[in-house]
């Protein structure tokens, strides 16, 4: 079993959805969530972090983690075409190694 | 923001030979870089831990001895592949850890990444 699980897609949505994603993980020691935008042939941008559980919100993106469930998700609103791109999670326990999901690839319609 | 460079953004190269790959934090001291291959439509697979000063710590399965890593200074770690095979074609990212002191989080900044194809 793989330590974070992530649907890799494709997911493919009309220009201005909303575009949910979201990881399950099996360490109970990960403590912060990260959110990764991957363009093809780039390396990945950070999007939004969150430590423990909650929800954060930063523009059209949402963060959400529920640790009890060992769930995390992405929310995207008014989604764009620019926002296709492969969308990573990623996990820390705190000591800086990061354990990625495989990535799911969007591709939003205009 | 911090950016972080690698170069070259990709290489081809013969089979035996070795490429080096350097990864450079521009605006910031980054005490530890991390170094990544990612093959076409999966994840990024941590290779090596790499500490300025010290002997750079790699993750199960990965062979030091092909993989050489020097982190020379506070901004720059190099990766070299020696004696490269086709099967080490790969995408090599590297990232620099800066600490956010507010949240004590050590955040990883990547670089753009170094397409390698060995013929």
């Amino acid at each position: 079993q793989k330590e974070v699980e992530q649907d890799p897609g494709p997911l493919s949505v009309p220009e201005g959805a909303i575009v949910s994603l979201n990881c399950t993980y099996s360490n109970s020691a990960f403590q912060y969530f990260m959110w990764y935008r991957q363009y093809s042939r780039k390396g990945p941008e950070l999007l939004m972090y969150t430590y423990s559980s909650g929800n954060k919100e930063d523009g059209r993106f949402t963060a959400q983690v529920d640790k009890s469930s060992k769930y995390i998700s992405l929310f995207i609103r008014d989604s764009q075409p620019s926002d296709s791109a492969t969308y990573l999670c990623a996990m820390s326990a705190g000591s800086g190694k990061l354990s990625f999901g495989a990535g799911t690839t969007v591709t939003v319609r205009a | 923001g911090a950016v972080v460079s690698q170069h070259p953004s990709w290489v081809i190269c013969k089979s035996g030979t070795s490429v080096k790959i350097e990864c450079r934090s521009l605006d910031f001291q980054a005490t530890t870089m991390f170094w990544y291959r990612q093959f076409p439509k999966q994840s990024l697979m941590l290779m090596a831990t790499s500490n300025e000063g010290s002997k750079a710590t790699y993750e199960q399965g990965v062979e030091k001895d092909k993989f050489l890593i020097n982190h020379a200074s506070l901004t720059l770690s190099t990766l070299t592949v020696t004696s490269a095979h086709p099967e080490d074609s790969s995408f090599y990212i590297c990232s620099a850890s800066m600490l956010d002191r507010a949240s004590s989080y050590n955040e990883q900044f990547f670089g753009p990444g170094t397409r390698l194809t060995v013929l």
